[in-house]
Formats: structure tokens, C-alpha cells, sequence
């Protein structure tokens, strides 16, 4: 089926650092997400964007945060500076009309 | 409450065994996603449901959004089905919230 990419599959930063996360999206998928899971705990929604625009975004996503889809490459996920509590398994989705999403197989961002 | 009330949050079977899940929703959401995570975290996605029922091998789901409740269901539990499974809703503004997941554990 059609496979969403993330890159790096692991990153190990010092706090204060900024890190960029990246996802490949399905190519001609039109919604794109980003999904924050703590060791041991549930999924939880940061951010959907789509048409260049953040459309919803949840508590999680601090200031901090930030996405973007420069010319239609990767959709990056951006924290600057990283804190202890930004490390966990962060997952990529993509969708083709906002509907079932597909998702990577995630990167975990380990923040010293 | 919790947008999403996934139970049991953990499940023990023997080989063989049938059982299912159930996702309760607060509010009405327009569609639904399970998955499963295995001991490496990927998530592999079983379903996506509108409404309705769909099977895939030992494996269906049903999503009814009136009664605001989807339920997957197991048959002839394997060992390769372990893992934890989750349900994903999404409402009418497209967010999608994460069911509190199912920590599932076949034993022979």
C-alpha cells in the first residue's frame, strides 16, 4: 500500500538544541499530520495542515513548534529550542482527501 | 470525559481464543481508524470504517457513529496479534483523537 517515510528513524539532541523532523509523504496526498506518543502512552494529535496552512492544531503543539511543506518536498516538523519533556515517538500521516490517514513508522527524538 | 473511551486496556488470551474491543465516543465523529502497534511501535492500520462493518480475514470491525461506539473483533487469537491496539476517531473538524489503546497478549 502506500508508504509514508520518516526521516531520521532516531534523533538524539541536546535540550535548548533545534531539531527538524521529516516526513515523505504519500505523493499525491493532500493532508498532512503530525502525532506525538510518549513511551508506554497513547497517541496524541499535534497538528493538521493542509493547502500550505496549519488548519488545526492541539495544547501540545507549543510555540515551540512549527510545520511546513516547502515546494512540496517534505512536510517538516520543526521545534526550537527542544525541551526534556519534547522527547517521545513522533509520527508522520498523510491523507489523500482528509480522510484515512497513512501513517510512517515514526522517529523517536531523544532530547538530553 | 474522554473524547475517546477505548476498553479493556488490557487483554489476556490463550491461543485460539476470540474476544473484541470497543471504542466508546463522546460526540459523533465521522469515521474511524484502528491499528495496530507492535513491539517496535510501528502502526500497522487494520481498518478505516465511515460506518458500517468490514472483515479482513480473522479480524472485523464495526463503526456505528449514531450510537457513537466502534468495536473490533478477534477470532482464532495468533501470537503474531499481539500487541497494542488503538483506535483513532475523527470528528466533524477533521482532528483526530486517540483511544487510550489495548495492550493485547496471546499466549499458547
Amino acid at each position: 500500500g502506500p508508504k509514508v517515510l520518516q526521516i531520521p528513524s532516531h534523533q538524539i539532541i541536546d535540550m535548548g538544541q533545534m531539531v527538524t523532523l521529516n516526513c515523505d509523504p504519500v505523493s499525491n496526498h493532500l493532508y498532512f499530520y503530525w502525532y506525538k506518543q510518549i513511551l508506554g502512552q497513547q497517541m496524541e494529535f499535534l497538528v493538521n495542515f493542509y493547502n500550505g496552512k496549519v488548519m488545526e492544531k492541539s495544547k501540545l503543539f507549543k510555540d515551540q513548534f512549527s510545520v511546513e511543506r516547502p515546494d512540496g518536498s517534505y512536510f517538516t516538523l520543526k521545534i526550537q529550542p527542544t525541551a526534556l519533556e519534547d522527547s517521545a515517538v513522533y509520527f508522520c500521516a498523510s491523507s489523500l482527501l482528509g480522510y484515512e490517514q497513512y501513517f510512517g513508522p515514526g522517529t523517536r527524538l531523544t532530547v538530553l | 470525559g474522554m473524547p475517546v473511551e477505548q476498553n479493556p486496556p488490557a487483554l489476556s488470551l490463550y491461543e485460539g481464543a476470540d474476544s473484541g474491543l470497543r471504542c466508546n465516543f463522546s460526540t459523533t465523529m465521522k469515521s474511524v481508524q484502528w491499528f495496530q502497534q507492535n513491539h517496535r511501535g510501528r502502526l500497522i492500520t487494520l481498518f478505516y470504517l465511515a460506518q458500517g462493518t468490514k472483515e479482513n480475514g480473522r479480524l472485523k470491525s464495526t463503526f456505528n457513529s449514531k450510537e457513537r461506539y466502534s468495536t473490533l473483533h478477534i477470532k482464532d487469537a495468533q501470537l503474531e496479534d499481539s500487541g497494542t491496539y488503538f483506535c483513532a476517531a475523527s470528528s466533524n473538524t477533521d482532528k483526530v483523537v486517540f483511544g487510550t489503546g489495548t495492550r493485547l497478549q496471546v499466549s499458547p
